[in-house]
C-alpha cells in the first residue's frame, strides 16, 4: 500500500508562470489536505477536499491559488502568475472515510522555487 | 484562538536522556492532538496520537501527557538517540462528526538534536 505520492518533488518556476502540483492520496483514502510549510516554520492549512468538492478553503489566498480534486486522478494544487513569496514546501496529506479514523499521512512534499 | 504553542524551539539531549516538547492551545473545540517527526527534506511522519479523554498514552519510548484543564500536551521521548534528531511538530484538530478527520492546527516546530 503505497503512500500518499506527491509529484513533482521539486519544481522551478519564473515570476508570472503556472505551478501545478499533484498528489495521488492512500489508497482508500477519500480526503485530502494541503499545507505550506516556509522555511524553519510549521505547516499552515491551505485546503480540505473530498472527491469532488471543496469542504474548507479557509487557508486559501483568495487569488492566484485553486485546488481540486476530481473524481478520477490526482488532487491538484495551482498557482496562477507565481511571486517569489510562494515558493515554498507544499505538502499534501490523506486521510480514510468512516468513523473514528482521524489520522492523516502527509506524502514528500513538493519544493517550489520560485526565480 | 486557533493558535498551537510550542516550545522549546530547539532542544539538545545527551544520548540515553529524556527529551521534553511541550504544546498549549486556546479552542476548546480542539479534540484530537497528534505528533508529528520530519526529517530534512522529508514530509510529516506521524508518530502518536491523543483524544482528550485520556491523560497520557505511551507507544515505545515515546509517551504523551495531556492535560485537559490546563489546555496544554507534551511529548516525552525516552531514551533518545541520535536517530531521534528531527523537528518534531504537535497539532490538533476539531474531528468531524463520528471522529472523522479535519484539518490540522500545527505548532512553530522544535529541532531535537540528541548528541552522542
Amino acid at each position: 500500500n503505497a503512500g500518499v505520492m506527491q509529484n513533482p518533488r521539486h519544481l522551478v518556476r519564473r515570476r508570472g508562470q503556472e505551478a501545478r502540483l499533484r498528489c495521488s492520496p492512500m489508497k482508500g483514502h477519500s480526503h485530502v489536505y494541503w499545507y505550506r510549510q516556509l522555511p524553519e516554520e510549521g505547516l499552515k492549512f491551505m485546503v480540505y477536499l473530498q472527491k469532488e468538492n471543496i469542504i474548507d478553503e479557509s487557508g486559501m489566498p483568495k487569488e492566484r491559488f485553486s485546488a481540486e480534486f476530481p473524481k478520477e486522478g490526482p488532487s491538484i494544487l495551482r498557482i496562477q502568475q507565481v511571486v517569489r513569496g510562494d515558493s515554498a514546501a507544499y505538502f499534501c496529506a490523506s486521510s480514510p472515510p468512516g468513523q473514528g479514523k482521524p489520522e492523516a499521512f502527509f506524502g514528500q512534499g513538493t519544493r517550489l522555487t520560485v526565480v | 484562538q486557533q493558535q498551537v504553542k510550542q516550545s522549546p524551539q530547539s532542544l539538545i539531549v545527551q544520548k540515553g536522556g529524556i527529551s521534553i516538547i511541550n504544546c498549549a492551545y486556546e479552542n476548546t473545540a480542539f479534540d484530537y492532538f497528534p505528533w508529528y517527526q520530519q526529517f530534512p527534506g522529508k514530509g510529516p511522519a506521524l508518530l502518536i496520537a491523543i483524544r482528550p479523554d485520556v491523560s497520557e498514552k505511551k507507544e515505545g519510548r515515546f509517551t504523551i501527557s495531556f492535560n485537559k484543564s490546563a489546555k496544554q500536551f507534551s511529548l516525552h521521548i525516552m531514551d533518545s538517540q541520535p536517530g531521534d534528531s528531527a523537528t518534531y511538530f504537535c497539532a490538533a484538530s476539531a474531528l468531524q462528526m463520528a471522529g472523522t478527520a479535519s484539518k490540522l492546527t500545527f505548532g512553530t516546530g522544535t529541532r531535537l538534536q540528541v548528541t552522542l
